[in-house]
């Protein structure tokens, strides 16, 4: 089993939507989790770190459920800029990163 | 400038031939790492430094060489390439190990 888990996608959506992505984790022991972004044919780059109590950065929140082994991402007031395939990162000896997932924001 | 450099970007290489990918950090940062990117996979670590001439493998060891004679330097060499190497690869460093890992713009190879 993949450590971390991720629906590929795609999440077809119009502009000014709300989108969520969930992801799930299989070691109990992570302490850390991101949430990177890699647009096509680029590197990957930190979107924003994953906080037990949740975190929020402008129109993306990040939550950590423990109990349940999921992280998730929220993007309010979808852009079209938001168009990119979002990866989720748990931890164990080094970071594992899940195979991502797809978003398509269309006017 | 600062930053992780990769090179070279794109390259094209036979069945057999030794190829080297070069990666270099300005942070000082103590871990590099190379990933190779395909779809239907993600990323999949190849192999990992936490500092100079100390190495360690990822999930997908087989077929590569790293080496870490400096901090700033992290080349990847495939020894005898392979079609099933070819793919996008990535350098990417971070203090500590478990901290954000900031990647270099990648290398494609492919091999025929």
């Amino acid at each position: 089993r993949k450590e971390v888990e991720q629906d590929p996608g795609p999440f077809n959506v119009p502009e000014g939507a709300t989108v969520a992505f969930n992801c799930t984790y299989s070691n109990s022991a992570s302490q850390s989790f991101f949430w990177y972004r890699q647009d096509c044919r680029k590197e990957p780059k930190l979107l924003m770190s994953v906080y037990s109590s949740g975190n929020e950065d402008g129109r993306f929140t990040a939550q950590l459920n423990r109990a349940s082994q999921y992280i998730s991402l929220l993007i309010r007031d979808s852009k079209l800029s938001d168009s990119a395939t979002y990866l989720c990162v748990g931890t164990h000896s080094t970071l594992t990163f899940g195979k991502g997932t797809m978003l398509l924001v269309s006017p | 400038d600062a930053g992780i450099t990769q090179s070279p970007r794109y390259k094209i290489t036979e069945t057999g031939r030794q190829v080297t990918l070069m990666c270099h950090q300005t942070w000082s940062h103590s871990y590099m790492f190379w990933y190779r990117q395909d779809l239907g996979h993600g990323l999949r670590l190849i192999y990992y430094s936490a500092a100079a001439d100390i190495t360690d493998k990822g999930e997908v060891p087989d077929g590569y060489v790293v080496s870490r004679s400096k901090t700033e330097n992290f080349p990847l060499t495939l020894e005898s390439a392979t079609r099933s190497q070819t793919s996008v690869y990535f350098c990417a460093s971070s203090e500590p190990v478990l901290n954000e890992q900031f990647f270099g713009p990648g290398t494609r190879l492919t091999v025929l």
